[in-house]
């Protein structure tokens, strides 16, 4: 079981730029979910999807968006990269959302926006 | 509006003795409540979590105490092993909302001293 796992671990992006985030969860959780985690900020949460076929915007959307690719699989793509967005990216998942369960969290990505 | 902080940046405690972290949070609606331990370079591991119907879940070294009148949860870890260094999450939801979007607090880094 690999759990949660998250492509790249690091990239650099150039203003402008797009790139999509990949993650996938090997665990036939019903929920996955995008965080960002800035210094000071603890982690925030982006878009999440509660089942396959839905998603739902989080606390700070703007900027990205997402795709619910199948049961296993949670894209997060930056259409046009800025500064702003320069983070650690955190995907995880949960069994299913709206009850008592934990997320688990994969590896994370780090990106930089110059 | 920071509606689940963590007002101690960092804590250093000597090991053996106890660790005492502590969360705040504004939002009345929030019923379940979670403690993450974050490693550099990894994504948050789940910890331990507490419901609103419980004042107090131990597991192991780790005991969580809610106090719902006074919005305030902390994390107890006794006795500290050096292991335990690490950065701790407090986050809560608010369940039957058809996903678990969780609010983080801002972290506290925990330093164990030999």
């Amino acid at each position: 079981n690999a759990g949660v796992t998250q492509t790249p671990k690091f990239q650099v992006l150039k203003t402008g730029q797009s790139m999509t985030l990949q993650c996938a969860q090997d665990m036939n959780h019903n929920s996955m979910y995008w965080y960002r985690q800035d210094p000071g900020m603890g982690l925030r949460l982006i878009y999440y999807s509660a089942s396959e076929g839905t998603t739902d915007k989080g606390e700070v959307p703007n900027g990205y968006n997402v795709s619910r690719l199948n049961k296993r699989e949670f894209s997060l793509r930056l259409e046009s990269a800025a500064p702003s967005q320069t983070s650690v990216y955190f995907c995880a998942s949960s069994e299913q959302g709206g009850s008592y369960n934990e997320q688990f969290f994969g590896p994370g990505t780090r990106l930089t926006v110059l | 509006d920071q509606q689940v902080k963590q007002n101690s940046p960092s804590l250093s405690v000597q090991e053996g003795r106890i660790s005492i972290l502590n969360c705040d949070y504004t939002n009345s609606m929030f019923d379940y409540f979670l403690w993450y331990k974050k490693y550099p370079a990894e994504g948050p591991t789940f910890l331990i979590s507490i419901s609103s119907i419980k004042d107090k879940n131990e597991d192991g070294r780790f005991t969580v105490f809610l106090n719902k009148s006074a919005k305030h949860l902390s994390l107890h870890i006794v006795p500290s092993q050096p292991g335990d260094s690490a950065v701790y999450f407090c986050a809560a939801s608010e369940t039957g909302q058809g996903a678990q979007k969780l609010v983080f607090g801002q972290g506290t880094r925990l330093t164990i001293n030999p």
